[in-house]
């Protein structure tokens, strides 16, 4: 079985900071992972994607990702937030051809 | 653009009413799948199709039904909508590759009066 925990539920935070939302999995096999984005009233966007290779993966948006499988980690990071990243951002986690397992999400609120 | 497109964006149901969501894509993916979201949680996968074999989640209630009459579309028929119910229903598409990524529709926002 797998799992994802995204610790914060909320992170405020001020434009043009940097910000971190962490995610944490747990497999017992190799994993895939994902970031979501979905904006109010609006379906789940690919933010980025870790599959295999280098660690640090690069999205859309100015986000950045990277895999820890020590740590069994994903965080995700952008440097100077905007306030058009208000949103929900999930984690989620794929192990071959199982479904994915959805984090329960972070509200990220950037206020300017 | 390929996509995947859910119609419609906003239903409004009454208890009780049965009512169809529809969802399409142009991915030419063979995995289609349902989502039911309810506010400030994860989406909860209902269903999903493997080309034409269903595969039903444990706990989707049996109010819950789906129909997938071609590759490139599917239906959520919910027989007896209740009050709990109400939620975003969210669609997606998925090719057989082994990492399963999914794209998602734009959801459908449904209301039981």
């Amino acid at each position: 079985a797998q799992s994802v925990t995204q610790l914060d539920s909320q992170v405020p935070v001020f434009e043009e900071a940097p910000v971190e939302l962490r995610c944490n999995y747990s497999s017992s096999v190799s994993v895939y992972l994902f970031w979501y984005v979905q904006y109010p009233n609006q379906g789940l966007q690919l933010l980025l994607k870790y599959l295999s290779g280098s660690t640090l993966v690069k999205g859309i948006n100015g986000f950045e990702a990277e895999f820890n499988k020590s740590q069994t980690s994903f965080h995700l990071r952008k440097p100077s937030v905007h306030i058009s990243d208000t949103a929900e951002y999930f984690c989620a986690v794929s192990s071959g051809y199982s479904t994915l397992t959805f984090g329960k999400g972070t509200m990220l609120l950037v206020s300017p | 653009d390929a996509m995947v497109i859910q119609n419609p964006r906003y239903q409004v149901t009454q208890f009780g009413k049965p009512v169809t969501l529809s969802c399409s894509q142009t991915l030419n993916h063979n995995v289609m799948y349902w989502y039911q979201q309810k506010s400030s949680q994860a989406p909860k996968l209902l269903f999903h199709y493997y080309d034409k074999d269903f595969n039903n989640e444990a706990d989707t209630p049996d109010n819950f039904q789906s129909r997938r009459p071609n590759t490139s579309f599917c239906f959520l028929d919910i027989r007896s909508p209740g009050l709990g119910d109400a939620a975003m229903y969210l669609c997606a598409a998925g090719g057989t590759s082994s990492y399963n990524e999914q794209f998602f529709g734009p959801g459908t926002r449904l209301t039981v009066l």
